[in-house]
């Protein structure tokens, strides 16, 4: 069975400093891998996705992750952050077709802070 | 291109009262609709899934329905809300055809019972 796990709950940087957000999976194949973003009372946003093409992933605003398949990880980062990524963060991977559809599984969250 | 919309935005209802939570899709057919529901401080639970019209799974048994009368159209409703079915929903769809397919979501709707 697929799984997702994020390693920090929160995150707090400073606007104009690297971000990293960090995600785990657990996966008996290859697997897809996506990178959504949710600001307050807001529906999620795609950010990036991979499906086993680029290990390197380029997403919207500066975001970008890197598969590595040995490490079994799929980390979010971007170089300088701006106070508008503020939001929280899910990293989800695909199960595949199940039942008739792609069911996602989604981490915990991860909740970015962004201080002037 | 595709939009998905749902509505109420928001809600606030008496214990004990019914719920209809409307969500579609433009731009797409055959569409996979989905309703989540994400509870405070919680992750996201999936609640029903649906490959074609009347086609409905549920992942939970809870006191929610769901029904897709048309195409694009998905709705979630209960006859008697809880306390417990207080959150934020959110609709989502995919395209019909299998595989790794991300899921895109609508704005949301936070429900509140009192």
């Amino acid at each position: 069975a697929q799984s997702v796990t994020q390693l920090d709950s929160h995150v707090s940087v400073s606007e104009g400093t690297p971000v990293l957000l960090r995600c785990n999976y657990s996966s008996s194949y290859s697997p897809s891998l996506f990178w959504y973003v949710q600001h307050p009372n807001k529906g999620l946003q795609l950010l990036l996705k991979y499906t086993s093409a680029a290990t390197l992933v380029k997403g919207i605003n500066g975001f970008e992750a890197e598969f590595k398949k040995s490490e079994t990880s799929f980390h979010l980062t971007k170089p300088s952050a701006h106070m508008s990524d503020a939001a929280e963060y899910f990293c989800v991977v695909s199960d595949g077709l199940s039942g008739g559809y792609n069911k996602l599984i989604f981490g915990a969250g991860t909740r970015l802070a962004v201080h002037p | 291109s595709q939009t998905i919309h749902q509505w109420p935005a928001t809600l606030v209802q008496p214990v004990g009262s019914p719920l209809s939570l409307e969500c579609t899709v433009e731009g797409t057919s055959n569409p996979n609709l989905y309703w989540y529901r994400q509870a405070a401080g919680r992750g996201l639970q999936l609640l029903f899934y649906s490959v074609g019209i009347g086609q409905i799974s549920s992942e939970v048994p809870q006191n929610l329905s769901a029904s897709r009368p048309q195409d694009r159209q998905f709705i979630l409703s209960s006859k008697k809300l809880l306390l417990s079915d207080s959150g934020f929903y959110l609709c989502a769809w995919s395209p019909l055809a299998g595989g790794y397919n991300e899921q895109f979501f609508g704005p949301g709707t936070r429900l509140t019972v009192l």
